[in-house]
């Protein structure tokens, strides 16, 4: 199966800072990798699709980027709504998997 | 708007089989480039993928899970089911149901609320 490995697993920033989360793919996969939002007690929430696509209803402030096995999630300007949890998810092959997740917390 | 709801215990005793449904509203189950999936998540843990299932009714599990757990799919009822055998506490956890995109390359776009099932004499 593919191993998703994320970095940082948590991350306490302040308001207006740039933040970036890497994923690391143990193996290919394309543009194959998606990411997820998830605040407390909710549903995951797609925020980035095929690696760098942007999903409607996001705030453009998320975007994407990589292929491969090295892939990164960036928040250009941290707004105080967006801490929560995130996590990258492959659709290469199956199994599906997911990255064990990046805790953001807001300073 | 589509919208997901599972539905099931909330509490099942060790060894016995947990069986949830998903309930499909604002878009037919059958249609577009879509499979349905359920997903779980442990109390303060990560986000394991179960099985997934195409209108046909064939389907695939996570090897982790395979050798208990079975999926259908009722189109005539917009609903897709999860039966998981022979529990145990490490059972425990919320259980998504999720839409799954572009024949199943794609992304989890929709999701249920999640149910907790806790696995308990």
């Amino acid at each position: 199966e593919v191993v998703l490995t994320q970095s940082p697993d948590f991350q306490s920033v302040t308001p207006k800072e740039k933040v970036t989360i890497t994923c690391r793919a143990s193996q290919s996969i394309g543009n194959y990798l998606h990411w997820y939002q998830q605040k407390p007690d909710q549903s995951p929430n797609l925020v980035i699709k095929f690696a760098s696509q942007s999903i409607s209803g996001v705030p453009s402030r998320f975007s994407g980027s990589g292929s491969g096995t090295d892939f990164t999630l960036t928040i250009s300007s941290l707004e105080a709504e967006d801490a929560a949890t995130y996590y990258c998810h492959q659709s290469s092959t199956l199994p599906y998997t997911f990255g064990q997740g990046t805790k953001l917390e807001i300073k | 708007q589509v919208q997901l709801q599972e539905s099931g215990p909330r509490l099942v005793k060790p060894s016995q089989t947990l069986s949830l449904t998903c309930t499909v509203s604002g878009v037919s189950i059958s249609g577009g480039n879509y499979l349905w999936t359920w997903i779980r998540q442990p109390a303060g843990e990560g986000l394991e993928w179960i099985g997934r299932i195409y209108t046909d009714g064939s389907s695939n599990f996570n090897p982790s899970l395979k050798t208990r757990v079975t999926m259908s799919i009722d189109t005539s009822k917009n609903q897709f089911s999860l039966n998981l055998r022979s529990l145990t506490a490490a059972d425990t956890a919320v259980y998504y149901c999720a839409r799954v995109t572009d024949w199943g390359s794609g992304t989890f776009d929709i999701w249920g609320q999640g149910t907790l099932v806790t696995v308990s004499s």
